[in-house]
């Protein structure tokens, strides 16, 4: 069946330390992949994509991404996180056309100071 | 300027009502969507508009119907409130509905139903 699996529900980092959030998902063809932030109380906003070309993606706010089709995985990354960063990130997949786009259910990311 | 509005953004109210959220986009986009997140925060699409063409994800109870006055609003209404129909709501857009297309998300509309 198709999913996509964000293993971390939780993730504290302390500001200025680095950050990986997982991502990994089963169909049978790669898919779209997306990073969508969550601030609290608000609308999510995209970070980047990836569907074709190079595996290392970069995004907005310092975020990057690789695929790796080996591994079927998308994992975030940033190598100084900042207070501002605290929110819910999301992975989410898309096979043919955003109808179909599914979502993981999130990890939220606490800074420490 | 917000790119993708809703309105309301809280919205109380008892069992067995109809309600409505309203949302507006100004990006000139064809597509707009319409998702559920539930308390666990699982976002699931409900709908996808374009040019006129509904698409409805299969879960959704006949209750929700979107409504498209024109191409820079789809409209949410909802018969028969339940108590699980409690959740955000978030209206979206794109430019088209291909898998590549980024969509942009509005603030999202905190549904209570009591």
């Amino acid at each position: 069946a198709q999913s996509v699996t964000q293993p971390d529900i939780h993730i504290t980092v302390s500001e200025g330390a680095s950050l990986e959030l997982r991502c990994n998902y089963s169909y049978g063809a790669t898919p779209y992949l997306f990073w969508y932030v969550q601030s609290p109380g608000q609308g999510l906003q995209l970070l980047l994509k990836y569907f074709s070309g190079d595996t290392l993606v970069q995004g907005i706010k310092g975020f990057e991404a690789e695929f790796k089709r080996s591994q079927s995985s998308f994992n975030l990354r940033k190598p100084s996180v900042h207070w501002s960063d605290a929110a819910e990130y999301f992975c989410a997949v898309a096979l043919y056309n955003n109808n179909d786009m599914r979502f993981g259910a999130g990890t939220r990311l606490t800074v420490k100071p | 300027d917000t790119a993708v509005s809703q309105t309301p953004k809280y919205l109380v109210t008892q069992m067995g009502n109809d309600k409505s959220i309203k949302c507006e986009q100004n990006l000139g986009h064809d597509t707009m969507y319409w998702y559920k997140q539930d308390s666990k925060k699982f976002l699931k699409i409900m709908f996808s508009y374009n040019n006129k063409e509904l698409i409805i994800n299969e879960t959704v109870p006949n209750r929700f119907s979107p409504k498209s006055p024109d191409k820079a609003h789809l409209n949410l209404h909802i018969n028969s409130l339940e108590l699980g129909d409690s959740a955000v709501y978030f209206c979206a857009s794109s430019q088209g509905g291909g898998a590549g297309e980024t969509q942009y998300f509005g603030p999202g509309t905190r549904l209570l139903v009591l």
